[in-house]
């Protein structure tokens, strides 16, 4: 168990550009998860994965947000188009059912410039 | 749609002595989990303690214990004896119990309460 792993640990990009963010879950859990967490604030809910299946999304995700988990394994969330406000520290989660815990990586923190 | 408050944003405590963090929710759910989430600096964040509604035993892990008041929707979280890794971020979670098992363990949570502890 390796935990949860996330690249790159931080991203400086300029107001327009497209980022994109990886999350290698625990090998075994099929369950990801992506929370946006901005400073000082609890983490908000993006978006859920089960296997390579998109089930929830957040009303937060916007139409220039978007997250792929293709084969089931790790997953991607892009960010097209930044804007400043949406600096913060992205947070992916993973974990094995419905109810085993969260498992949470060390996050990715976003700076739009 | 439930909410979660933390009422406290910074709370102190002396090393070795016992601290209470405050927690209330909003649901018209009757079935739910609550979870206290640590946070230390530049580090992820971890699960401390768990409660599910239905259980009227408050949860215990080692030094932390909760008091779970569910008509009061109130979830405390009281850390004795403690110690300088205690200091961190302290979040408030909930979770829904309901959905098929498609449904994910997403989790509301609170604003946070940092905790320092003085030696």
């Amino acid at each position: 168990d390796t935990g949860v792993s996330q690249n790159p640990r931080h991203k400086i990009t300029k107001r327009g550009q497209n980022v994109t963010f990886r999350c290698d879950p625990i090998s075994e859990h099929n369950r990801l998860y992506w929370y946006r967490q901005t400073l000082g604030q609890g983490p908000e809910f993006l978006t859920y994965f089960q296997n390579e299946a998109q089930l929830e999304k957040s009303r937060l995700l916007s139409d220039r947000f978007s997250a792929e988990r293709p084969k089931g394994s790790f997953s991607t969330l892009e960010i097209q188009r930044t804007e400043q406000g949406d600096s913060a520290m992205y947070l992916c989660a993973s974990s094995r059912d419905r109810n085993s815990p969260l498992h949470f990586g060390n996050g990715t923190r976003l700076t739009v410039t | 749609a439930q909410t979660v408050t933390q009422s406290q944003p910074e709370m102190s405590v002396q090393e070795a002595e016992t601290v209470t963090l405050s927690c209330t929710y909003d649901t018209s759910e009757s079935d739910y989990y609550l979870f206290w989430y640590k946070q230390p600096p530049s580090r992820q964040m971890i699960l401390v303690i768990r409660q599910e509604a239905y259980k009227q035993q408050n949860a215990t892990e080692n030094r932390f214990s909760v008091n779970f008041q569910k008509a009061a929707k109130s979830f405390s979280l009281k850390i004795s004896d403690s110690q300088l890794g205690d200091a961190a971020m302290y979040f408030c979670a909930y979770r829904s119990g309901g959905g098929n098992n498609n449904a994910g363990n997403m989790l509301t949570f609170g604003g946070g309460t940092r905790l320092m502890v003085k030696p």
